[in-house]
């Protein structure tokens, strides 16, 4: 079974800490994705990686960044948390040409 | 550009009643269509696909038709269980791009016993 992990299913941090979402999966899996979710707005897209060190921007990036040093793991990074960014962040991997493997999720409040 | 419109929720329904969960879908070519849900507390599990015109994705009892024509992708299941309460999302994925989802915002789907 594809596994993806998520590093947290909550956390609560305070606006302008430094936040850290780490996600891993088990598959050598190339492509691997940044969702948040919020009521009324589904899934959209932040940052999505298709090869270590290798990254685009999706249709939300403004106050994120990521990082993709091995295959396996790819970092959400807030650099600086503001409470907007309250939401559920969903972590995603796909080898191309098959589904979209998801994470749990980390429910992340910004006080 | 490439957008998902799906049925605005939240949906409630009795026990064993027809289930339909409308999707339409714009996109340039011809992409992959998908259906994902979400149960409390989880991410999200594909539930069934289709890759070309006239295919039918099926997976638990629940069906959709991929159809052209009306650049629809309906969620269909005959009779409905409590346990398939849940959040489901109709997905697209263009087809030669990149792996990138675009995704509907998602319909609640509550069954009562």
């Amino acid at each position: 079974d594809v596994k993806v992990t998520q590093s947290s299913r909550y956390l609560v941090k305070r606006t302008g800490e430094k936040v850290f979402l780490e996600c891993v999966q088990d598959m050598d899996h190339e492509n691997m994705f940044w969702y948040r979710q919020d009521p009324g707005l589904g899934l959209r897209l932040i940052y999505f990686s298709y090869d270590v060190k290798m990254k685009e921007k999706g249709d939300i990036p403004e106050g994120y960044s990521v990082s993709r040093e091995k295959k396996e793991r790819f970092s959400l990074i807030l650099e600086s948390a503001s409470t907007n960014q309250t939401s559920m962040y969903l972590c995603a991997s796909i080898d191309r040409g098959h589904e979209q493997f998801f994470g749990p999720g980390t429910r992340l409040t910004v006080l | 550009g490439n957008s998902v419109t799906q049925m605005e929720g939240p949906v409630t329904l009795s026990e064993e009643a027809f289930l339909t969960i409308n999707c339409t879908y714009t996109a340039t070519g011809y992409p992959s269509l998908f259906w994902y849900v979400q149960y409390p507390g989880e991410g999200l599990q594909l539930l069934l696909k289709a890759t070309k015109a006239d295919d039918k994705g099926s997976n638990k009892g629940f069906e959709a038709t991929y159809r052209k024509e009306t650049t629809s992708f309906h969620l269909e299941k005959g009779s409905v269980q409590v346990s398939d309460s849940a959040v489901y999302f109709c997905a697209l994925r263009r087809r030669g791009g990149s792996e990138k989802l675009v995704f509907g915002k998602g319909t609640k789907l509550t069954v009562n016993p």
